[in-house]
């Protein structure tokens, strides 16, 4: 998961395997959620995003999973590609914002290995 | 292609000068955002503009100005009062169609102070 310090989580898998990337958020009022990758130097793209009165939602390749009761996110990638290889960050925003503040982690980083 | 670009993609300062980073969208967003993201850490939030002529400080506004003269574009300068300005920049922009629509970001503008 999500950890204070300059010292960011780091995942290492193998391609094809299946990743999960873990998220702490802070805020039980947060009403939504969204996962973006962002590659070495690049701006941050977005994966998928759950809004709070979901547990679960698919995309391609991607399930994000919320469990407001512990307040954790977590993003399963499927079939790992090195191509995914990217820090993967977690944003919430707090629930009544109407301009839509985000709050970052500070991000996972996922190796994949051929 | 719609999309958000920044410019310049490196830009170098020196001490006690104030630079102009441009940030311009053409996906008819009304929202737009500037986070500076430094190493290790999540991006954190610089100022926010819902409407043009609009725009308000976010966490760590001190050092820094914005305008929004125009819907498409949201400049950010960093004057010679922020004490620690060499960071990644991000430009983000968002539609308020809805409250759940993510943000869009660009391709950021590393800035390092000599």
């Amino acid at each position: 998961g999500e950890s204070v310090g300059l010292h960011l989580p780091t995942l290492s898998v193998q391609e094809g395997d299946n990743s999960i990337i873990n998220c702490a958020y802070s805020n039980s009022a947060s009403d939504y959620f969204i996962w973006y990758k962002q590659e070495s130097g690049k701006g941050p793209q977005f994966i998928i995003d759950i809004r709070s009165n979901m547990d679960k939602r698919q995309g391609q390749r991607v399930t994000v999973l919320l469990n407001k009761t512990v307040k954790h996110l977590s993003l399963q990638i499927a079939a790992t590609q090195p191509g995914d290889s990217a820090v993967y960050f977690c944003a919430e925003r707090a629930g009544g914002t109407s301009y839509g503040k985000l709050t970052f982690g500070q991000g996972t980083i996922l190796t994949v290995h051929p | 292609d719609g999309g958000i670009t920044q410019s310049p993609k490196y830009l170098f300062r020196k001490e006690g000068q104030n630079v102009t980073l441009s940030c311009e969208q053409n996906l008819n967003h009304d929202a737009m955002y500037w986070y500076r993201q430094d190493p290790g850490q999540g991006l954190r939030l610089i100022y926010y503009s819902q409407i043009v002529n609009d725009f308000q400080k976010g966490d760590i506004a001190e050092g820094y100005s914005v305008s929004r003269e125009k819907k498409e574009s949201f400049p950010l300068t960093v004057t010679s009062a922020q004490k620690n300005p060499t960071a990644f920049y991000l430009c983000a922009s968002r539609t308020q169609r809805s409250s759940y629509n993510e943000q869009f970001f660009g391709p950021g503008t590393r800035l390092t102070v000599l």
